[in-house]
């Protein structure tokens, strides 16, 4: 099993530019999070899917769409990307709010 | 909000040392998780707890309720448990959100 995957590994943005993060895991788990991590600071919950079907904003969702696509993909959208949201991104899935299984991260920069 | 606080922010120790981090929150909980940040930047949990104690190979968790504080143990500590050790809180009902502190980073030298 690859548990949780994330695309891509590295980004490079121009402020303004769009992208789309990608999450999947294999473990069957319903519930999903994508969370941001800056220095100085602890992780930090962007939005978080209990359910297939459903979504929910977390303590940082301005500037972020999600979609939960499926039982097992759930992307992260930046629709103009700022230089503040140069950040390494981690996606999430756990059963219920038991244990959380974390991708490897995805390092974002925007100019 | 909750607040999560870890003490210490940073830990150098010898290799066979025993080692504690400690996690105090401000507001009640439903359950306390403890993971592990690798120096190349993957999160691996290591225990969800509500109550008591829990052991897995060479680490210990345990947590107070009453005194809103649980600390991590690390008995004959080896180099490779350098890493940063964060603790997280979720607070009851139905949410399923977490609140992070920032972390311990532990050194662990031969």
């Amino acid at each position: 099993n690859a548990g949780v995957t994330q695309t891509p590994k590295f980004q490079v943005l121009k402020t303004g530019q769009s992208m789309t993060l990608q999450c999947a895991q294999d473990m069957n788990h319903n519930s999903m999070y994508w969370y941001r991590q800056d220095p100085g600071m602890g992780l930090r919950l962007i939005y978080y899917s209990a359910s297939e079907g459903t979504t929910d904003k977390g303590e940082v969702p301005n500037g972020y769409n999600v979609s939960r696509l499926n039982k097992r993909e759930f992307s992260l959208r930046l629709e103009s990307a700022a230089p503040s949201q140069t950040s390494v991104y981690f996606c999430a899935s756990s059963e219920q709010d038991y244990l959380q299984y974390f991708g490897p991260g995805t390092r974002l920069l925007v100019l | 909000k909750n607040e999560v606080e870890q003490s210490p922010q940073n830990l150098t120790a010898q290799e066979g040392e025993f080692i504690t981090i400690n996690c105090s929150y401000s507001v009640g909980i439903s359950a306390l998780h403890w993971l592990q940040q690798h120096p190349g930047g993957g999160i691996v949990s290591l225990f969800m707890l509500s109550s008591g104690k829990k052991k897995h190979g060479r680490l210990i968790a345990t947590i107070n309720i009453q005194e809103k504080h649980s600390s991590l143990h690390i008995t004959a500590s080896h180099p490779r448990d350098s890493a940063v050790y964060i603790c997280a809180v979720k607070g009851g009902g139905s949410n399923y959100k977490l609140t992070f502190g920032k972390g311990t980073l532990l050194t662990v030298n031969p």
